[in-house]
C-alpha cells in the first residue's frame, strides 16, 4: 500500500532551526512536494524533489533520498509566521499526490 | 503565479439541502481538476478527478450520485453536494495541475468551508 510517515507535531523556538522527516512508500516516484498550511487554508506550495539531494529555497530546503524513501524539509531562522501544518506529498507512478496527515509545526517566541 | 480561486469560501445549509461549489482556474486553463476534503486534524482526501468535456472519474469510497461533478469549462469545475448531511461538513478544496518554473505542481484554491446544520 501507500504510506506516508510525518510526526505530528512539532515545537520550536523563533530564529531557530527545525527538520521535518518525511518517510514515504509509494507506487512508482514521480518526485515528492513540500505544502504549508495554515489553519482554515488551503495549502501553500513550498518546494519540489524528483532527485536525490538537497534543494534550497531561501528559509526553506528540501532534502530527498529515493532509496530510502525518505525526505526532510528545513525550516531556517524561524518565524512566528511558520507556526502552520506542513505536508510531505509524493506523486506516485499515475502522478496523483499522495497525503499524509501532516506536521503540525507550534513556534514559540 | 497561477491563481485558482473557489466560491463560496464559507457555507452553513440545513440537511437535506444542496450545495455548489465553483472552483475557477483565474489566469490559465486547466483540462483537469482535482476535489479534495480535509476533516479536521486530518490528511487532504482525494474525491475525484474532474476532467472538461468528460465524466469525472471518483476515488473508491466516493458516491458520484452525492458529490456531483461537472467541468463547464477550461476554467470552471463545480461540486456539487446533494442532500447534504452533518456528516458531509467539512473543507474542501480544489486544485489544477500547472507549472511553476519548471516544476509541475498543483495550484490550490482557498478552500470552502462547508458546515451542514
Amino acid at each position: 500500500g501507500q504510506n506516508i510517515d510525518q510526526p505530528t507535531e512539532m515545537t520550536a523556538t523563533e530564529g531557530a532551526i527545525v527538520q521535518i522527516n518525511c518517510t514515504y512508500q509509494t507506487s512508482g516516484f514521480n518526485g515528492l512536494f513540500w505544502y504549508q498550511q495554515h489553519a482554515g487554508e488551503a495549502p501553500t506550495f513550498l518546494s519540489y524533489n524528483v532527485l536525490d539531494g538537497l534543494e534550497e529555497k531561501g528559509r526553506f530546503s528540501s532534502f530527498l533520498s529515493r532509496s530510502k524513501g525518505y525526505s526532510y524539509l528545513l525550516l531556517k531562522e524561524l518565524q512566528m509566521k511558520d507556526s502552520a501544518s506542513y505536508l510531505c506529498a509524493p506523486m506516485d507512478s499515475n502522478y496523483q499526490l499522495i497525503w499524509g496527515a501532516g506536521t503540525k509545526l507550534i513556534i514559540k517566541p | 503565479g497561477a491563481v485558482v480561486s473557489q466560491h463560496p469560501s464559507r457555507v452553513i445549509c440545513k440537511s437535506g439541502t444542496s450545495v455548489k461549489i465553483e472552483c475557477r482556474s483565474l489566469d490559465f486553463q486547466a483540462t483537469t481538476m482535482f476535489w479534495y476534503r480535509q476533516f479536521p486534524k486530518k490528511s487532504l482526501m482525494l474525491m475525484a478527478t474532474s476532467n472538461e468535456g468528460s465524466k469525472a472519474t471518483y476515488e473508491q469510497g466516493v458516491e458520484k450520485d452525492k458529490f456531483l461533478i461537472n467541468h463547464a469549462s477550461l476554467t470552471l469545475s463545480t461540486l456539487t453536494v446533494t442532500s447534504a448531511h452533518p456528516e458531509d461538513s467539512s473543507f474542501y478544496i480544489c486544485s489544477a495541475p500547472g507549472v511553476a518554473g519548471d516544476i509541475d505542481t498543483q495550484y490550490f484554491g482557498p478552500g470552502t468551508r462547508l458546515t451542514v446544520l
